[in-house]
């Protein structure tokens, strides 16, 4: 069945370091994949996406790469800062031009920054 | 221009009642995500609205239903409550262009349930 797992459930990383947050994923039809970070008491607030048809997006201090081969994302946050500590995680569509009709969310990763 | 917006806050109901969640999308969307948010996991999706009718579902039994109205606002019922309906229902936003919708999703602050 569906089903996305991240490989750690807590992070913690020094101010100013980067951070990876990994996701697996088990669904090879998904193509689109999102990550989001949710503050607590609020909502998940989206970070970055990446359709199926592409290895990487980087937007600002923030990378997604997605490696279908061994179906696998990650977020990489660049020179972390308070703000980022959050739970982070990862949604797949479940299935091709899906589009965000039906995300299949993962557990979440605590991020911590330590400053 | 606010967000989306999701209403009441908190609610606390017992097993059996019924519960009706309320939500209104950001400004210029068309299409409503439900999901079941329990603590400490990942947001479930429960279905999805679009042009007033339910264009996606997840694994949530028929007592989960829901509706949106010609303003794109819409609503979350849950009949016969169980204790295991407690949860943060959350809401999320987005237009659709046609098709298939890659658009992001907005989420709302979400409606703490609790079944006592």
């Amino acid at each position: 069945g569906e089903s996305v797992g991240l490989h750690l459930p807590t992070l913690s990383v020094q101010e100013g370091d980067n951070s990876i947050i990994n996701c697996a994923y088990s669904n090879s039809a998904s193509d689109y994949f999102i990550w989001y970070k949710q503050e607590s008491g609020k909502g998940p607030q989206f970070i970055i996406d990446i359709r199926s048809n592409m290895d990487k997006r980087q937007g600002q201090r923030v990378t997604v790469l997605l490696n279908k081969t061994v179906k696998h994302l990650s977020l990489q946050i660049a020179a972390t800062q308070p703000g980022d500590s959050a739970v982070y995680f990862c949604a797949e569509n479940g299935g091709p031009n899906f589009g965000n009709e039906k995300l299949t969310f993962g557990t979440g990763t605590r991020l911590t920054i330590i400053p | 221009d606010a967000g989306v917006t999701q209403s009441p806050t908190h609610l606390i109901k017992t097993r059996g009642q019924q519960v009706t969640l309320r939500c209104s999308p950001k400004s210029g969307h068309d299409t409503v995500s439900w999901y079941q948010q329990a603590l400490g996991q990942g947001p479930q999706f429960i279905f999805q609205y679009y042009e007033e009718e339910e264009r996606q579902r997840g694994n949530f039994p028929d007592r989960f239903s829901g509706h949106q109205f010609p303003n794109y606002s819409s609503e979350l019922n849950v009949n016969a409550l169980l204790l295991g309906d407690s949860a943060l229902y959350l809401c999320a936003s987005s237009w659709t262009s046609g098709g298939a919708s890659y658009n992001e999703q907005f989420f709302g602050p979400g409606t703490r349930l609790t079944v006592l």
